[in-house]
């Protein structure tokens, strides 16, 4: 059965950061692409960023380029997102997400519970 | 990017009625489309991917059509359990998008 346990989220100040983290367990880790989606309160679902399987290529959606990087560690079947410079607008649940391919069936098959970040003073 | 408009933003039903769902593009993403499920506090849940391929599991009553710039999910006869928002998402281009989601409702 395929897992995803997100962890990392938290209340941090603007300007902070943190890092989250995606324990990946059912599948073979550097076979598919993983990618983060978040929900602000009371809005839809909002794509971040997404890593390929085997690490070579990463994305990232416009309003998180520069601030947000994406990283994964097969030793630890673990995918890592570093969000920094935080603003009020990050504020959401972050959903780690597994893709369908290493990285061409982008459309995610498997969700985690998510984790929340709350960015205020 | 590529825009993904959901209408309606509600669709208030009874159990049993069949539920329509519109999905368009600002841009044609060819069949490169994907439906979700999303109940108040549960992961999302793949429905329909690259437009009309039902996800494993995911019942009949459920289905997807359209290619280009126009796209539909289909749920024939609602249950109880299929009042949820619903999201589509497009992976024909960077960045990945997803709409702005129906709330199917019960009425």
């Amino acid at each position: 059965e395929v897992q995803l346990l997100e962890s990392g989220g938290g209340l941090v100040q603007p300007g902070g950061s943190l890092r989250l983290s995606c324990a990946a367990s059912g599948f073979t880790f550097i076979s598919y692409g993983l990618s983060w989606v978040r929900q602000a309160p009371g809005k839809g679902l909002e794509w971040v960023s997404g890593i390929s399987g085997n690490s070579v290529s990463t994305y990232y959606a416009d309003s998180v380029k520069g601030r947000f990087t994406m990283s994964r560690d097969r030793s630890k079947n673990t995918m890592y997102l570093q969000v920094n410079s935080l603003r009020a607008e990050d504020t959401a649940v972050y959903y780690c997400a597994k893709a369908a391919a290493n990285d061409g069936d982008w459309w995610f098959d498997a969700w985690g519970q998510g984790t929340p970040v709350t960015v205020s003073s | 990017e590529i825009v993904l408009t959901q209408s309606p933003a509600t669709l208030s039903l009874s159990p049993g009625e069949r539920a329509t769902l519109s999905c368009r593009a600002s841009q044609s993403v060819s069949s490169y489309l994907a439906w979700y499920q999303h109940k108040p506090g549960q992961a999302p849940r793949l429905l329909i991917y690259d437009a009309s391929n039902r996800a494993t599991g995911i019942p009949a009553r459920f289905s997807g059509s359209g290619s280009g710039t126009d796209f539909t999910l289909t749920i024939s006869s609602l249950e109880p359990e299929d009042f949820a928002v619903y999201y589509c998402q497009q992976r024909s281009k960077w960045p990945l998008t997803f709409g702005g989601g129906t709330k199917v409702e019960i009425k």
